[in-house]
């Protein structure tokens, strides 16, 4: 089956400083994937889609420059927050287009990244 | 906005008895996915149904769906204490951009 494998878990930075979150799938390619954040209790915000080799597509809302997407492979999708502050403590998943791979139909979900900026 | 809303937001069973959340949506779709979060982790694909399908089976879970009505339900049955989670149900309106609906918190008490 399709694995998407999300790094790290959990992160706690001070304010002020920048954070990446990895994607990765870990045993097929995705030229699309895509990053989620989500508040406590809440579902799950769409916030961009990352294409390999071209620029992501952001949900209308998310500062791109705030929330920075580089997707440099077929494998890897990374999430830079910059100039983090605490407002952007959330837990964030991406999640890559598996169709056809694994029983699922469609998209892989990694595990998640728990920021917390203090 | 979200495209789906899940219904009840919260439910508490007993052990053994069967767990029905419902999902609606607004636009047309391709295919209607229901997904398992447990706390502070990630999602779990439970099932998908294609627009043209109305019910679906997998184990424990039975998926109808009913596109007149823009809704879908999500029944496990003979629940357990480890189906306590939050269960949401993703849809399609845009190509390969799912949109989550709000999500049932449920618990099953041993």
């Amino acid at each position: 089956g399709a694995v998407v494998s999300q790094h790290p878990s959990r992160v706690i930075c001070k304010s002020g400083t920048s954070v990446k979150i990895e994607c990765r799938s870990l045993d097929f390619q995705a030229t699309t994937m895509f990053w989620y954040r989500q508040f406590p209790k809440k579902s799950l915000m769409l916030m961009a889609t990352s294409n390999e080799g071209s620029k992501a597509t952001y949900e209308q809302g998310v500062e791109k420059d705030k929330f920075l997407i580089n997707h440099a492979s077929l494998t890897l999708s990374t999430l830079t927050v910059t100039s983090a502050h605490p407002e952007d403590s959330s837990f964030y998943i991406c999640s890559a287009n598996s169709w056809g791979k694994g029983d699922n139909y469609g998209y892989t979900f990694g595990s998640g990244t728990r920021l917390t900026v203090v | 906005s979200q495209q789906g809303e899940e219904d009840p937001q919260a439910l508490s069973i007993q052990e053994g008895e069967n767990a029905t959340m419902n999902c609606s949506y607004k636009t047309s779709i391709n295919n209607l996915q229901w997904y398992r979060q447990n706390s502070g982790r990630g999602l779990v694909h439970l099932i998908l149904i294609r627009s043209n399908e109305r019910e679906k089976h997998s184990g424990r879970l039975r998926v109808t769906l009913d596109t007149s009505k823009k809704s879908s339900s999500l029944l496990i049955t003979a629940s357990r204490a480890a189906d306590t989670a939050s269960y949401f149900c993703a849809t399609d309106p845009r190509a390969y951009k799912y949109i989550f609906g709000t999500g049932t918190r449920l618990k099953v008490l041993a």
